[in-house]
């Protein structure tokens, strides 16, 4: 069955500072990858996403994220994190090979340090 | 503005007496879905809809029922809440299935 793991479910990074969010996911064929970010009290918004091509793909807000088939992972960075990035992450594999069913991880809810 | 909306906001009701959130989509998109939250669950899909008249289940269905009129809206109806059913609800919705997902600001939901 398919599945997405967030191994970190909470992480503080001091402003400035590089961050990286980890997602494994398990899916028998090739996924459509995703992350979101959840800010307080809002809805999700779409970073970025992975259907096939370059493994690394560039996403909203300064945002990248590495696919990485050997080690099942699809981990988000940012080499300089900003107050505003204080949020909850979601990584999403597409279940049938697009967006109609999403599976979710458990999220990662990021505390940003002045 | 492109939107899906999502009413109430916030909602408390007592278990058994049936609730209704609507959901509205203006963006005239074909694919819409219900999610629920949970801490350290992420979120789970309830239901989805390819188009009008056209719902299916999805991980989560148990004690929810949908329906899909019309295009723009795709209303979760909960018969018989139980406090299980305590979550923060989203709704979603795309152009098509292949399409970005966009999603409302949620109903955050306290069955008492």
């Amino acid at each position: 069955a398919q599945s997405v793991t967030q191994p970190d479910i909470h992480i503080t990074v001091s402003e400035g500072a590089s961050l990286e969010l980890r997602c494994n996911y398990s899916y028998g064929a090739t996924p459509y990858l995703f992350w979101y970010v959840q800010s307080p009290g809002q809805g999700l918004q779409l970073l970025l996403k992975y259907f096939s091509g370059d493994t690394l793909v560039q996403g909203i807000k300064g945002f990248e994220a590495e696919f990485k088939r050997s080690q099942s992972s699809f981990n988000l960075r940012k080499p300089s994190v900003h107050w505003s990035d204080a949020a909850e992450y979601f990584c999403a594999v597409g279940a049938s090979g697009g967006y109609n069913k999403l599976i979710f991880g458990a999220g990662t809810r990021l505390a940003v340090h002045p | 503005e492109a939107q899906v909306t999502q009413n109430p906001r916030y909602l408390i009701t007592v278990t058994g007496k049936k609730l209704t959130v609507t959901c509205s989509q203006n963006m005239n998109h074909e694919y819409m879905s219900w999610y629920r939250q949970d801490p350290g669950l992420g979120l789970r899909q309830i239901y989805y809809s390819m188009n009008v008249e056209v719902t299916d289940k999805g991980d989560v269905p148990e004690g929810y029922k949908v329906s899909r009129k019309e295009k723009r809206n795709f209303p979760l109806i909960l018969e018989s809440p139980s406090p299980n059913q305590t979550s923060l609800y989203f709704c979603a919705s795309s152009l098509q299935s292949n399409s970005p997902l966009h999603f409302g600001n949620g109903t955050r939901l306290t069955v008492t």
